[in-house]
């Protein structure tokens, strides 16, 4: 069982806000992971990274940005949230495996809902 | 490029039958394999996984079968209870892959 926590666990902001979702694990993980995810339906990597001061875009573009200080933190704020970025933002980690090959833990989620 | 994806995007059963969700990849390089189950309002939750060398693995109740000929895994689910429904995804990797591939998700419901 994963240790990985994200709060809030629901956020709603009014268009123009700059929003902070934060993401911790106690695992000591290397790898982190921020993906995008409307209910019931496909996960969109937003953001990922290897280790401290390692941060990549993902597969889908995104407004958002990523800072890795520690290890153990990996927040994702929004400069200006806008309606468009309505939706659940999950975090997971994990650990670099052998060759590459690794299972990810998620935290609960923040839904987010932008008016 | 490499993708993940289920065949249906629904599926559901009667309380106590068992179920079957499937799932196709198409890099033939992919070596490691899971499936996570995703309750509603929750982060997805590992369930269990598969490495290519094998063609079938056993958990509580859950069964995953491994068809590298085709490119196909599934997830058995023993006597499905009113708690496995739930959106259930596969996700695969292979060596020197940077991430995780998520498929699509099946939405699994349970009928009394």
């Amino acid at each position: 069982e994963a240790d990985i926590y994200q709060t809030p666990r629901y956020l709603v902001i009014g268009t123009g806000k700059k929003i902070t979702l934060e993401c911790s694990q106690t695992m000591g993980h290397d790898k982190m992971y921020w993906y995008q995810q409307d209910p019931g339906m496909e996960l969109h990597l937003i953001h990922y990274s290897y280790g401290v001061n390692s941060t990549e875009k993902g597969d889908l573009s995104s407004e958002s940005t990523v800072s890795r200080i520690r290890t153990e933190h990996f927040p994702l704020t929004l400069e200006s949230a806008r309606p468009s970025h309505t939706s659940q933002y999950l975090c997971a980690s994990s650990e670099a495996g052998i060759g590459g090959r690794e299972t990810q833990y998620f935290g609960p989620g923040t839904r987010l809902l932008v008016l | 490029g490499e993708s993940v994806g289920l065949h249906l995007p629904t599926l559901s059963v009667q309380e106590g039958d068992n179920s079957i969700i499937n799932c196709a990849y198409s890099n033939s390089a992919s070596d490691y394999f899971i499936w996570y189950k995703q309750e509603s309002g929750k982060g997805p939750q590992f369930i269990i996984d598969i490495r290519s060398n094998m063609d079938k693995r056993q958990g509580q109740r859950v069964t995953v079968l491994l068809n590298k000929t085709v490119k196909h895994l599934s997830l058995q689910i023993a006597a499905t209870q009113p708690g496995d429904s739930a959106v259930y995804f596969c996700a695969e990797n292979f060596q020197g892959a940077q991430k995780l591939v998520f498929g699509q998700g099946t939405r699994l419901t349970i009928n009394p």
